[in-house]
C-alpha cells in the first residue's frame, strides 16, 4: 500500500464506548497530525507527533488521547464522546523541514449517538 | 497568529470555463509557503499546488496556476478549461518557513462545475 490508510472509514459510536482510529503511512514521513473536521469550519490541528514524539496539543478534550507508538502508526483513542464530537476526522503525514506540505488519508467519519 | 481567509463559500463554473478562487491570509513573516488542497467526496485531500513565499513566479501545474501576492497577503487559486473531475472542496493553507510545521487551513469553498 501507498500513502496514507486511514481505518475504520465510518464510525458510529455510543457516548459510553471506547473506540479507536488508525492511521498507517507508508512514505517514509516524520512528522503526523490528526485533524478534526466539521460542517461551516476551518479545519482544526489537534494532535502533532514529530519523530514520534509529541510536539502539539491544541486544548482537546481528554476524552481524545493520541497514541504513535512508531513513525508509520498513528492512533486516536476516544472514550466518553459528546455529539458535537462527531465529525470527520483525518490523518496526515509530511517530512518535517521540507515544506512540501501534507499527505492526507480519506478520514473516518465519526457519528456519536 | 496566522490566519487564512476564503471569503467565497461557493463557486461555480461552466465546464471548459475558467474560475477563480480567492484566498487571503495574515501574517507578520517573511518566509512562508501556500498550498491549495482539494477534497473531492472521497474526502481525500490532495495537494494541488504549492508557493514559496520567495519566490516571486507563481507556480503552476498543468491547468492550476496562483497569483500570488505578497504584498496584499492575497493567494488565489485558477483553474482554467475546467472539468467536472474539479468539482471539489478547496482549502488555501498556510505553513511558517520556520521551524514550525504546521498548515493553518481556510475554510474552503466549494467549487461546482456544471456540463
Amino acid at each position: 500500500e501507498t500513502g496514507v490508510t486511514q481505518t475504520p472509514r465510518h464510525l458510529v459510536m455510543g457516548m459510553t464506548n471506547k473506540k479507536s482510529l488508525k492511521c498507517e503511512q507508508h512514505l517514509g514521513h516524520n512528522a503526523m497530525y490528526w485533524y478534526k473536521q466539521s460542517a461551516k469550519k476551518p479545519l482544526e490541528l489537534m494532535f502533532v507527533y514529530s519523530l514520534e514524539e509529541r510536539v502539539e496539543n491544541n486544548s482537546v478534550p481528554s476524552r481524545f488521547s493520541p497514541e504513535c507508538p512508531n513513525s508509520s502508526h498513528l492512533f486516536l483513542h476516544l472514550h466518553t464522546l459528546q455529539p458535537e464530537d462527531s465529525a470527520l476526522y483525518l490523518c496526515a503525514s509530511s517530512q518535517v523541514n521540507t515544506r512540501q506540505g501534507y499527505t492526507f488519508g480519506s478520514g473516518t467519519r465519526l457519528t456519536v449517538v | 497568529a496566522q490566519t487564512v481567509t476564503q471569503s467565497q463559500p461557493e463557486m461555480s463554473v461552466q465546464e471548459a470555463e475558467t474560475v477563480t478562487l480567492s484566498c487571503t491570509y495574515d501574517t507578520s513573516e517573511s518566509d512562508y509557503y501556500l498550498f491549495w488542497y482539494k477534497q473531492p467526496p472521497s474526502r481525500q485531500m490532495i495537494l494541488v499546488i504549492r508557493q514559496e513565499a520567495y519566490k516571486q513566479q507563481n507556480a503552476t501545474e498543468n491547468r492550476f496556476s496562483v497569483n500570488f501576492q505578497k504584498a496584499a497577503k492575497s493567494f488565489s487559486l485558477k483553474i482554467s478549461d475546467s472539468q467536472l473531475g474539479d468539482a471539489a472542496m478547496y482549502f488555501c493553507a498556510y505553513s511558517s518557513g520556520g521551524s514550525n510545521y504546521k498548515l493553518t487551513f481556510g475554510k474552503g469553498t466549494l467549487l461546482t462545475v456544471n456540463p
